[in-house]
């Protein structure tokens, strides 16, 4: 099967940087994606790696080690309204589409 | 309408009923899928669709059905509700298996 595992609860202050980890166990790989969610609001996508490196986006980047079934998303120069969850999610080795999320992060993010 | 949209917002729902929860994109994208988020679980697949006419079970498949008779519309159906499929349940899209998803406003539903 497939597994994800990353901290259930972060919290950090405002204009700081934050490191949200995700680790993943599965015997197929497409990619590593981020959501992000609001107050139980619908997800929003954020990023996605297919290839070992970094992805840049505006304040958010996110990192993959294949090698090390590693990822993990930073999120720069805080802001209030980065108070969320983010879950960190695979692909399913069939490659139909379908993603298996882990069970999420809390960040929260203080004055 | 734009993007993805569910309905009910929310509902109550005795056990043993019959419940559809709806689901229409107007994105025209090919995959649709239904999650349900249950505290501390994360989001887990229900059912998929990769293009109309073709559907396929996720991770907690038992107890619901879907149908995909055409490219905007991707129901949800409970055939007969038990309290522990009182969840929260999101419906989503993307343009092709491999993109990313876009999630509609979810639908609370309970059961008693």
């Amino acid at each position: 099967g497939q597994s994800l595992e990353q901290p259930s609860e972060v919290t950090a202050v405002e204009g700081a940087i934050v490191q949200i980890n995700c680790t993943y166990q599965t015997s197929g790989f497409y990619g590593l994606s981020w959501y992000q969610q609001h107050d139980g609001g619908a997800p929003t996508f954020l990023s996605y790696n297919a290839l070992d490196g970094l992805e840049e986006t505006g304040r958010f980047s996110s990192f993959l080690s294949r090698s090390d079934s590693y990822g993990y998303l930073l999120l720069q120069e805080l802001q209030m309204k980065d108070s969320a969850s983010y879950f960190c999610a695979v692909r399913d080795r069939s490659n139909t589409g379908k993603l298996i999320f882990g069970q999420g992060t809390t960040l929260q993010v203080k004055p | 309408i734009a993007g993805i949209t569910q309905a009910p917002t929310s509902q109550i729902l005795a056990a043993g009923r019959r419940m559809t929860l709806r689901c229409t994109q107007d994105m025209r994208h090919n995959a649709m899928y239904w999650y349900r988020q249950d505290l501390g679980l994360g989001l887990r697949l229900i059912h998929y669709s990769n293009t109309a006419g073709t559907t396929g079970k996720g991770e907690v498949p038992d107890g619901y059905s879907v149908s995909r008779a055409n490219t905007d519309d991707f129901p949800l159906t409970l055939a007969s509700a038990v309290p522990s499929q009182t969840s929260v349940y999101f419906c989503a899209s993307s343009p092709d298996r491999g993109s990313e998803q876009f999630f509609g406003p979810g639908t609370r539903l309970t059961v008693l």
